[in-house]
Protein backbone atom coordinates (compact mmCIF):
# COMPACT_ATOMS: atom_id res chain seq x y z
CA UNK A 1 0.00 0.00 0.00
CA UNK A 2 1.04 3.23 -0.61
CA UNK A 3 1.63 6.29 1.85
CA UNK A 4 2.47 9.77 2.21
CA UNK A 5 3.86 11.54 5.54
CA UNK A 6 3.81 15.49 6.26
CA UNK A 7 5.14 15.54 9.66
CA UNK A 8 4.68 19.72 9.74
CA UNK A 9 1.18 20.72 10.20
CA UNK A 10 1.78 23.90 9.60
CA UNK A 11 5.30 26.64 8.86
CA UNK A 12 6.45 29.94 8.80
CA UNK A 13 8.72 31.38 6.87
CA UNK A 14 10.24 35.37 6.57
CA UNK A 15 9.04 36.71 3.13
CA UNK A 16 11.94 36.32 0.14
CA UNK A 17 13.31 33.69 2.57
CA UNK A 18 13.52 29.87 1.25
CA UNK A 19 12.00 27.47 2.78
CA UNK A 20 11.39 23.36 3.15
CA UNK A 21 8.38 21.52 3.28
CA UNK A 22 8.93 17.41 3.81
CA UNK A 23 7.09 14.55 2.97
CA UNK A 24 7.96 11.23 3.13
CA UNK A 25 6.63 8.24 1.28
CA UNK A 26 6.43 4.72 1.03
CA UNK A 27 5.77 2.29 -1.72
CA UNK A 28 6.86 -0.82 -2.63
CA UNK A 29 6.64 -0.04 -6.65
CA UNK A 30 9.91 0.54 -8.20
CA UNK A 31 7.84 3.16 -10.64
CA UNK A 32 6.24 5.94 -8.70
CA UNK A 33 5.59 9.84 -9.31
CA UNK A 34 5.51 12.42 -7.13
CA UNK A 35 3.48 15.31 -7.18
CA UNK A 36 3.28 18.92 -5.03
CA UNK A 37 0.05 20.64 -4.93
CA UNK A 38 -0.55 24.21 -3.72
CA UNK A 39 -4.05 25.30 -2.03
CA UNK A 40 -4.67 28.74 -1.40
CA UNK A 41 -8.16 29.55 0.59
CA UNK A 42 -10.23 29.68 -2.46
CA UNK A 43 -9.83 25.98 -2.07
CA UNK A 44 -8.78 25.16 -5.65
CA UNK A 45 -6.00 22.74 -6.00
CA UNK A 46 -2.87 23.81 -8.08
CA UNK A 47 0.15 21.59 -9.70
CA UNK A 48 3.51 22.50 -8.86
CA UNK A 49 6.15 20.28 -9.97
CA UNK A 50 6.22 16.74 -11.12
CA UNK A 51 9.33 14.14 -10.23
CA UNK A 52 9.54 10.42 -11.66
CA UNK A 53 11.08 8.13 -9.40
CA UNK A 54 13.48 6.95 -12.66
CA UNK A 55 14.34 10.69 -13.25
CA UNK A 56 18.11 11.66 -12.39
CA UNK A 57 18.03 15.19 -11.52
CA UNK A 58 15.69 17.29 -9.21
CA UNK A 59 12.97 18.59 -10.54
CA UNK A 60 12.59 22.30 -10.91
CA UNK A 61 10.13 24.85 -11.66
CA UNK A 62 10.59 28.45 -11.18
CA UNK A 63 10.91 29.11 -7.69
CA UNK A 64 9.85 25.85 -6.81
CA UNK A 65 12.13 22.31 -6.69
CA UNK A 66 12.05 18.93 -5.28
CA UNK A 67 14.38 17.38 -3.59
CA UNK A 68 14.58 13.72 -3.90
CA UNK A 69 16.71 11.33 -2.12
CA UNK A 70 14.89 8.21 -3.44
CA UNK A 71 17.32 5.81 -0.51
CA UNK A 72 15.76 8.42 2.35
CA UNK A 73 11.78 7.99 0.21
CA UNK A 74 12.15 11.78 0.98
CA UNK A 75 10.60 14.19 -1.48
CA UNK A 76 11.00 17.54 0.01
CA UNK A 77 9.65 20.55 -1.42
CA UNK A 78 11.77 23.38 -1.39
CA UNK A 79 10.20 27.02 -2.42
CA UNK A 80 13.06 29.72 -2.87
CA UNK A 81 12.48 33.96 -2.67
CA UNK A 82 9.01 33.37 -0.73
CA UNK A 83 6.39 35.82 -1.56
CA UNK A 84 3.07 36.91 0.64
CA UNK A 85 1.50 34.54 -2.30
CA UNK A 86 3.22 31.33 -1.29
CA UNK A 87 0.84 31.41 1.74
CA UNK A 88 -1.38 28.24 1.28
CA UNK A 89 -2.22 24.56 2.01
CA UNK A 90 0.64 22.35 0.49
CA UNK A 91 0.08 18.48 -0.46
CA UNK A 92 2.83 15.96 -1.06
CA UNK A 93 1.18 13.38 -3.13
CA UNK A 94 2.38 10.26 -4.83
CA UNK A 95 1.35 7.89 -7.78
CA UNK A 96 2.12 4.08 -8.29
CA UNK A 97 2.46 2.37 -11.48
CA UNK A 98 -0.22 0.39 -12.83
CA UNK A 99 -3.91 0.25 -12.92
CA UNK A 100 -5.51 3.34 -12.98
CA UNK A 101 -3.09 5.14 -11.74
CA UNK A 102 -4.26 5.94 -7.92
CA UNK A 103 -2.77 9.21 -6.36
CA UNK A 104 -2.88 9.39 -2.85
CA UNK A 105 -2.57 12.65 -1.18
CA UNK A 106 -0.46 13.43 2.19
CA UNK A 107 -2.32 15.47 4.83
CA UNK A 108 -1.00 18.94 4.17
CA UNK A 109 1.55 21.46 5.00
CA UNK A 110 0.17 25.19 6.33
CA UNK A 111 2.78 27.66 4.75
CA UNK A 112 2.50 30.98 6.76
CA UNK A 113 4.68 33.55 5.03
CA UNK A 114 5.63 36.39 7.03
CA UNK A 115 6.12 39.69 5.59
CA UNK B 1 -5.46 24.46 -23.70
CA UNK B 2 -7.35 22.55 -21.08
CA UNK B 3 -10.13 23.93 -18.44
CA UNK B 4 -11.93 21.88 -16.25
CA UNK B 5 -15.00 23.60 -14.93
CA UNK B 6 -17.05 22.76 -11.98
CA UNK B 7 -20.65 23.64 -10.65
CA UNK B 8 -22.14 25.06 -8.41
CA UNK B 9 -19.16 26.59 -6.63
CA UNK B 10 -21.39 26.61 -2.77
CA UNK B 11 -24.17 24.42 -2.15
CA UNK B 12 -26.47 24.50 1.21
CA UNK B 13 -28.46 21.85 1.02
CA UNK B 14 -31.17 19.56 3.96
CA UNK B 15 -30.47 16.48 4.88
CA UNK B 16 -32.25 14.18 2.47
CA UNK B 17 -32.52 16.38 -0.43
CA UNK B 18 -30.82 14.80 -3.86
CA UNK B 19 -27.72 16.29 -4.63
CA UNK B 20 -25.97 16.92 -8.22
CA UNK B 21 -22.70 18.01 -8.72
CA UNK B 22 -20.73 18.53 -12.18
CA UNK B 23 -17.98 18.64 -13.70
CA UNK B 24 -16.72 19.23 -17.53
CA UNK B 25 -13.67 19.30 -19.25
CA UNK B 26 -12.35 21.03 -22.46
CA UNK B 27 -9.47 21.02 -24.32
CA UNK B 28 -8.60 17.24 -24.36
CA UNK B 29 -10.20 13.71 -24.98
CA UNK B 30 -10.71 10.47 -23.19
CA UNK B 31 -9.64 12.16 -19.96
CA UNK B 32 -9.58 9.82 -16.55
CA UNK B 33 -11.77 11.61 -14.04
CA UNK B 34 -11.81 11.83 -10.53
CA UNK B 35 -13.78 12.94 -7.61
CA UNK B 36 -12.56 13.43 -4.45
CA UNK B 37 -13.98 15.31 -1.23
CA UNK B 38 -11.88 17.25 1.24
CA UNK B 39 -13.51 17.62 4.84
CA UNK B 40 -12.61 20.67 6.51
CA UNK B 41 -8.95 20.54 7.61
CA UNK B 42 -7.76 17.44 5.90
CA UNK B 43 -6.74 15.58 3.30
CA UNK B 44 -7.96 14.55 -0.37
CA UNK B 45 -10.08 11.38 -0.10
CA UNK B 46 -10.82 9.82 -3.64
CA UNK B 47 -14.63 9.00 -4.20
CA UNK B 48 -14.89 7.76 -7.60
CA UNK B 49 -12.66 7.54 -10.82
CA UNK B 50 -13.61 6.70 -14.40
CA UNK B 51 -11.60 5.48 -17.60
CA UNK B 52 -14.75 5.99 -20.45
CA UNK B 53 -18.03 6.63 -20.64
CA UNK B 54 -20.19 4.60 -18.60
CA UNK B 55 -16.93 3.54 -16.93
CA UNK B 56 -17.03 3.88 -12.75
CA UNK B 57 -14.73 2.55 -10.13
CA UNK B 58 -15.83 3.57 -6.26
CA UNK B 59 -13.29 4.00 -4.09
CA UNK B 60 -15.31 4.04 -0.46
CA UNK B 61 -18.70 2.67 0.02
CA UNK B 62 -20.97 5.92 0.75
CA UNK B 63 -24.14 7.65 -0.13
CA UNK B 64 -22.85 8.95 -3.38
CA UNK B 65 -22.86 7.89 -6.70
CA UNK B 66 -20.95 9.25 -10.28
CA UNK B 67 -21.70 8.96 -13.48
CA UNK B 68 -20.19 9.90 -17.08
CA UNK B 69 -22.39 10.40 -19.73
CA UNK B 70 -20.33 11.65 -22.14
CA UNK B 71 -16.57 11.65 -22.44
CA UNK B 72 -15.68 15.11 -20.55
CA UNK B 73 -18.84 15.20 -18.08
CA UNK B 74 -18.80 13.68 -14.62
CA UNK B 75 -21.40 13.87 -12.63
CA UNK B 76 -21.72 13.14 -8.52
CA UNK B 77 -25.35 12.58 -7.14
CA UNK B 78 -27.00 11.51 -4.11
CA UNK B 79 -30.70 10.38 -3.62
CA UNK B 80 -30.51 11.55 0.20
CA UNK B 81 -27.75 13.76 1.51
CA UNK B 82 -26.52 12.93 4.89
CA UNK B 83 -24.75 15.63 7.49
CA UNK B 84 -21.43 13.69 7.08
CA UNK B 85 -21.59 14.39 3.19
CA UNK B 86 -20.91 17.87 3.83
CA UNK B 87 -17.08 19.12 2.29
CA UNK B 88 -15.74 20.18 -0.33
CA UNK B 89 -15.54 18.47 -3.49
CA UNK B 90 -13.25 18.32 -5.76
CA UNK B 91 -13.25 16.76 -9.38
CA UNK B 92 -10.02 16.28 -11.44
CA UNK B 93 -8.57 14.88 -15.08
CA UNK B 94 -5.61 13.70 -16.14
CA UNK B 95 -4.40 12.49 -19.53
CA UNK B 96 -5.51 8.58 -20.62
CA UNK B 97 -2.09 7.68 -21.37
CA UNK B 98 1.51 8.43 -21.50
CA UNK B 99 2.79 11.75 -19.85
CA UNK B 100 3.36 11.97 -15.86
CA UNK B 101 -0.56 11.31 -15.54
CA UNK B 102 -0.89 14.40 -13.65
CA UNK B 103 -4.09 15.15 -12.30
CA UNK B 104 -5.65 18.90 -12.94
CA UNK B 105 -8.30 20.41 -10.32
CA UNK B 106 -11.13 22.08 -10.85
CA UNK B 107 -12.61 24.84 -8.39
CA UNK B 108 -14.42 22.61 -6.55
CA UNK B 109 -18.04 23.27 -5.16
CA UNK B 110 -18.12 23.60 -1.45
CA UNK B 111 -21.20 21.80 -0.08
CA UNK B 112 -22.87 22.09 3.38
CA UNK B 113 -25.49 19.84 4.02
CA UNK B 114 -28.18 20.86 7.47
Amino acid sequence: AQKITQTQPGMFVQEKEAVTLDCTYDTSDPSYGLFWYKQPSSGEMIFLIYQGSYDQQNATEGRYSLNFQKARKSANLVISASQLGDSAMYFCAMRASGGYQKVTFGTGTKLQVIP
Amino acid sequence: SQTIHQWPATLVQPVGSPLSLECTVEGTSNPNLYWYRQAAGRGLQLLFYSVGIGQISSEVPQNLSASRPQDRQFILSSKKLLLSDSGFYLCAWSLRTGGTDTQYFGPGTRLTVL
